[in-house]
Parts: structure tokens; C-alpha cells; sequence
């Protein structure tokens, strides 16, 4: 069946530090991909999405490719902040289908002073 | 424009007891899903209502069923209920069904079953 697979975390990094968050998926046809972000005591926030091959999706400095080869779509940010502190999922949504969510286990990320 | 609103925030039940939760969508979104979160299995998808029908359902057992309005709000039920199920509870509206519609989630609904 589809599924996401994103790296575990929790991920710790110093302000300004660069951000990788790794995610690949399994799907048949062409899914199309998102990041939500979800801070503590909230619900899910979309970050940003990306809905065939090549797209690009950008939002608040952060960045995502979906690469169709590698069934990737990492998230990445050149420096991160305190305010990034957050759980971060990655999620698909099956070509062809109604457009529920399949999503990933979650990254916690945590940014120092 | 209001986000999504879900009711209540918190709730706490005893075993066998059942639950409503409801949850209020964006001005003009049409359909709801809801999913459950837990810590060991994650965002799970539950079900998909569009227009009063239901689209899509989740692998979830009879006990958790839902509804939607003419006016778009939507319940989820859960009977007998069992210490699995408490979880945050999160609905999300869009403005129709399909693949590339963005999902727009409401804070969610904390169930604790005792």
C-alpha cells in the first residue's frame, strides 16, 4: 500500500544551523506531496506542496523538490530559527483519489538560542 | 475569515461510554476529513464527508462513525468506547474532494479514556 517514510527524530539544531528532513514515499501513479508543520497544543499548519514531478514547493524559507526518481520530497532550510520548534509531517495524497492524507511519523525539531 | 473550529478542546470519558465531536469548517468548504492522532500509530485518516455523503472511510472499526450537515459542520461519533481510543482527535475542511486540494486543519478535539 502507500506509505511515507520520514527520518525520526527528534532533530536538535543551533539557530541558524541549515535543515535537512528527509522523506520518501511509495505510490502508485503521481501522488501529490505536502509538509505540515504542527507547534505545540495546535493543529496542522500546511507548509508547503508540490502536486507532480519537479515542483517545488517554498514557503517561509523552507524548501521542498519532488523528485519522482527517488520518490523524495525532503524538506530544507538554509537557517533555522527558535519559532521553527515544531513537528514536522510529511504527507501524500493518491493520484485519483478523494484526497485523504497519508502521512509520515513526524519529525520533532527543536532550534537553541 | 474563521478557520476550522472543532468542539470541545478536551474531553474525558470512562470506558463504554460514546462521544460526539464536531467540528465547524471554513466559510464555503464543502468537505471535512477527520483523523486521529496517537502516539504510536500516528495521523491516521478515519473519514471523508462531501456534500453530506461519505466519500472515503479509514481502516477503523464500526464504532467510529461521523455525519455532515447541510451546512457543511460535521460530528464524529465514537460508541463503547476503549482506552485505544484516546487520541487527539483533528478535523480538516477543504473546499472540495480530490488529490490536489490543500487540507486546512482545526486545533482538535483531546480525548482521554479512564
Amino acid at each position: 500500500g502507500n506509505s511515507v517514510t520520514q527520518m525520526e527524530g527528534p532533530v536538535t539544531l543551533s539557530e541558524e544551523a541549515f535543515l535537512t528532513i528527509n522523506c520518501t514515499y511509495t505510490a502508485t501513479g503521481y501522488p501529490s506531496l505536502f509538509w505540515y508543520v504542527q507547534y505545540p497544543g495546535e493543529g496542522l499548519q500546511l507548509l508547503l506542496k508540490a502536486t507532480k514531478a519537479d515542483d517545488k514547493g517554498s514557503n517561509k524559507g523552507f524548501e521542498a523538490t519532488y523528485r519522482k526518481e527517488t520518490t523524495s520530497f525532503h524538506l530544507e532550510k538554509g537557517s533555522v530559527q527558535v519559532s521553527d520548534s515544531a513537528v514536522y509531517f510529511c504527507a501524500l495524497s493518491e493520484e485519483g483519489s478523494q484526497g485523504n492524507l497519508i502521512f509520515g511519523k513526524g519529525t520533532k525539531l527543536s532550534v537553541k538560542p | 475569515k474563521a478557520g476550522v473550529t472543532q468542539t470541545p478542546r478536551y474531553l474525558i470519558k470512562t470506558r463504554g461510554q460514546q462521544v460526539t465531536l464536531s467540528c465547524s469548517p471554513i466559510s464555503g468548504h464543502r468537505s471535512v476529513s477527520w483523523y486521529q492522532q496517537t502516539p504510536g500509530q500516528g495521523l491516521q485518516f478515519l473519514f471523508e464527508y462531501f456534500s453530506e455523503t461519505q466519500r472515503n472511510k479509514g481502516n477503523f472499526p464500526g464504532r467510529f462513525s461521523g455525519r455532515q450537515f447541510s451546512n457543511s459542520r460535521s460530528e464524529m461519533n465514537v460508541s463503547t468506547l476503549e482506552l485505544g481510543d484516546s487520541a487527539l482527535y483533528l478535523c480538516a475542511s477543504s473546499p472540495r474532494t480530490g488529490t490536489k486540494n490543500i487540507q486546512y486543519f482545526g486545533a482538535g478535539t483531546r480525548l482521554s479514556v479512564l
